[in-house]
């Protein structure tokens, strides 16, 4: 069974950029959630899709948005790319509302 | 709002010495409180559940137990390939979202 494939796994871009990370989730798992890792903050939500909803999102600016696609497949993008927004970006995928994440091995992004 | 703090932020144990990982949560309504292993470079796998005071999960050398205020997870004679971040999550109330600590650095040494 595949995991949960995330692109690209390392980008760098400078101030001011845009970015766009792909989550494609478990087979079967239409639940999908992304997450911030920092060294400084840890693991900080940030959004959660489920059947192309918005169930949840945590407290980001505005920058900060997603989508999920019909084939549960999901996207976010930050937008006026800061400095601060380095980090890990992990995407998850479950079954609705379970705790059991599946995490893939996320998106590492600089910003210079 | 939910809040987990583990401690200590890092450990490292003589391979065969057991010792406990601690996290400590304040939430309104636990739905569950997680483990999960991060190695260098990958995303979290997830380890336990626990869902009440008084429970107990157990999976190789790992143990998690589970207090209203606390979740310890002890490690048994530990090996080298033990070694990994431990991250604690907890769910709580109608919100399905995770807050997680900050985790515990553990290094076992040959």
């Amino acid at each position: 069974k595949a995991g949960v494939t995330q692109t690209p796994r390392y980008l760098i871009k400078t101030r001011g950029q845009q970015v766009t990370l792909s989550c494609s989730p478990i087979s079967g798992h239409r639940s999908v959630s992304w997450y911030q890792q920092t060294p400084g903050q840890g693991l900080q939500f940030l959004f959660e899709y489920f059947s192309e909803t918005q169930r949840n999102k945590g407290n980001f600016p505005g920058r900060f948005s997603g989508r999920q696609f019909s084939n549960s497949r999901s996207e976010m993008n930050v937008s006026t790319l800061e400095l601060g927004d380095s980090a890990l970006y992990l995407c998850a995928s479950s079954q609705l509302g379970a705790g059991e994440l599946f995490f893939g091995e996320g998106s590492r992004l600089t910003v210079l | 709002e939910d809040q987990v703090t583990q401690s200590p932020e890092a450990l490292r144990l003589q391979e065969g010495e057991s010792s406990s990982l601690n996290c400590s949560y304040t939430v309104s309504g636990l739905r569950g409180l997680f483990w999960y292993r991060q190695d260098p470079g990958k995303g979290p796998e997830f380890l336990f559940t626990l869902y009440s005071a008084g429970e107990e999960k157990e999976k190789e050398r790992l143990k998690a137990t589970l207090t209203k205020k606390e979740s310890f997870l002890h490690i048994t004679a530990p090996k080298p390939e033990d070694s990994a971040t431990y991250l604690c999550a907890v769910q709580s109330g109608a919100n399905s979202k995770l807050t997680f600590g900050k985790g515990i650095t553990l290094s076992v040494r040959p």
